[in-house]
């Protein structure tokens, strides 16, 4: 059964600061992993999705980076704003074509002005 | 167009109340997904839907009835819920996987649903 894990479970910055966030899971045998950012009471954004055979995908000030053999994968935002304060899960989706998706319990980022 | 649409936004009902919740998409996703999600927990998949067949039901109980009448629509019928059941339910829907597909997963805003 795949677990899904994210470090830290809060976070506060300030504003400008670079930050990386975590996210661990147990099976390699993953189809994609995608980041999420929702705020509350909010549904679900996707920021960025990478697929098993890639390493890495940014978007904007945003980059995802993906280690399989090692079950990680770091969401990094450069020069925070207080507009990034929001609560950010990363999903791991297993190998199989029925779509199952696991979540991690997230990290919730506070951006100080 | 990269929206899924789920109506209503918010939901009061009492115990013995008969309720819908409608999910739609137009990205020609032939995967839709329910899942319910408690205030400062992550989403828990209920049901996956795959070119209009039910592919997983995460043991959820009869008092949740899924529904996907075509391709872009996905119903989750409620009848005698509990207070407990009060959650957000967020739709989902993506390409299957396999070759080409990404399988990226896009959600809805959400039904807020309030049992009393």
């Amino acid at each position: 059964k795949q677990e899904v894990t994210q470090i830290p479970a809060a976070l506060s910055v300030p504003e400008g600061e670079n930050l990386v966030l975590n996210c661990s899971f147990t099976d390699s045998a993953i189809y994609n992993l995608q980041w999420f950012r929702q705020d509350p009471g909010k549904g679900l954004t996707s920021l960025l999705l990478i697929q098993s055979s890639q390493r890495e995908q940014t978007s904007g000030r945003l980059n995802a980076s993906l280690d399989k053999s090692s079950g990680r994968s770091t969401l990094y935002i450069a020069a925070s704003q207080p507009g990034d304060s929001a609560t950010y899960l990363c999903a791991v989706r297993g190998n199989t074509n029925a779509g199952k998706s696991t979540f991690g319990d997230g990290t919730t980022l506070t951006v100080k002005p | 167009d990269t929206e899924v649409t789920q109506t209503p936004k918010h939901l009061v009902m009492g115990m013995t109340n008969k309720k819908s919740l409608k999910c739609e998409q137009h990205m020609g996703h032939r995967a839709m997904y329910w899942y319910k999600q408690k205030a400062k927990k992550p989403p828990e998949l209920m049901f996956v839907y795959s070119y209009e067949k039910l592919s997983i039901n995460e043991s959820v109980p009869s008092r949740f009835s899924p529904e996907c009448p075509n391709s872009s629509l996905l119903n989750l019928h409620l009848h005698a819920l509990q207070p407990e059941d009060s959650a957000l339910y967020l739709c989902a829907s993506s390409q299957r996987g396999g070759k080409g597909n990404t399988g990226e997963l896009f959600f809805g805003e959400g039904s807020r649903l309030t049992v009393l």
